[in-house]
């Protein structure tokens, strides 16, 4: 079945600190690929998406490219605010479904911004 | 527009109580799912439903029972509550062309005790 790993957090950084946070996948074929972010006390909301190979999906300063040779999708920002603190977590979307029959979600990664 | 609206937001449930969850969503929107989260856990499908007065299972749907008479709400009943059940319930739902793209409820958050 399909499968997410995300890096274990939490995560801690310094306001403006460059911000990596990894994602992998298994899955049959080439998935869509997602991070949806959760900030304290709400549900999750999509950040940014890839639908096919080389794809880069970019929003409020966070990128991530579907590296098919690799199955990744790492988040990454340049310089990070106390305001991204939130749980960040990487999904993909069955090819049959494209998500209609649900996300398959990694764990999570918490990311704590120190100002 | 509310969005997607869950209630009740906290609970409580001796084990073997009955209870069931609403999620509520003026977007009309075609797709709506329920998802549980548990610490470490991320977060897994417990049901979900394609269109009105159709339900399918997920990936843990042992327990649960829904369904969709409306298309813009979708309940979820636990007949037996279990210690194992407790968790933080998301209500999520998406539109026909982005199913992808889901709007997520605020929670709700179960303790069976």
């Amino acid at each position: 079945g399909n499968s997410v790993t995300q890096m274990e957090g939490p995560v801690t950084l310094s306001e403006e600190a460059f911000l990596t946070i990894n994602c992998t996948y298994t899955a049959t074929g080439y998935p869509s690929l997602f991070w949806y972010v959760q900030y304290p006390g709400e549900g999750l909301q999509l950040l940014l998406k890839a639908t096919k190979a080389d794809d880069k999906g970019s929003n409020k300063g966070f990128e991530a490219t579907y590296r098919k040779e690799t199955t990744s999708f790492h988040l990454e920002k340049g310089s990070v605010q106390v305001s991204d603190s939130a749980v960040y977590f990487c999904a993909l979307s069955s090819i049959s479904g494209g998500g209609a029959d649900g996300l398959t979600f990694g764990k999570g990664t918490h990311l704590i911004i120190q100002p | 527009n509310a969005g997607v609206t869950q209630t009740p937001k906290f609970r409580v449930l001796k084990t073997g109580q009955s209870m069931t969850l609403l999620c509520a969503q003026d977007m009309n929107h075609e797709y709506m799912y329920w998802y549980r989260q548990d610490p470490g856990m991320g977060l897994r499908l417990i049901h979900y439903s394609v269109g009105e007065g159709t339900t399918a299972k997920g990936e843990v749907p042992d327990g649960y029972n829904v369904s969709r008479l409306k298309k813009q709400n979708f309940l979820l009943g636990l007949e037996s509550a279990a210690p194992s059940q407790t968790s933080v319930y998301f209500c999520a739902s998406s539109y026909l062309g982005t199913p992808y793209e889901q709007y997520f409820g605020p929670g709700t958050r179960l303790t069976v005790t």
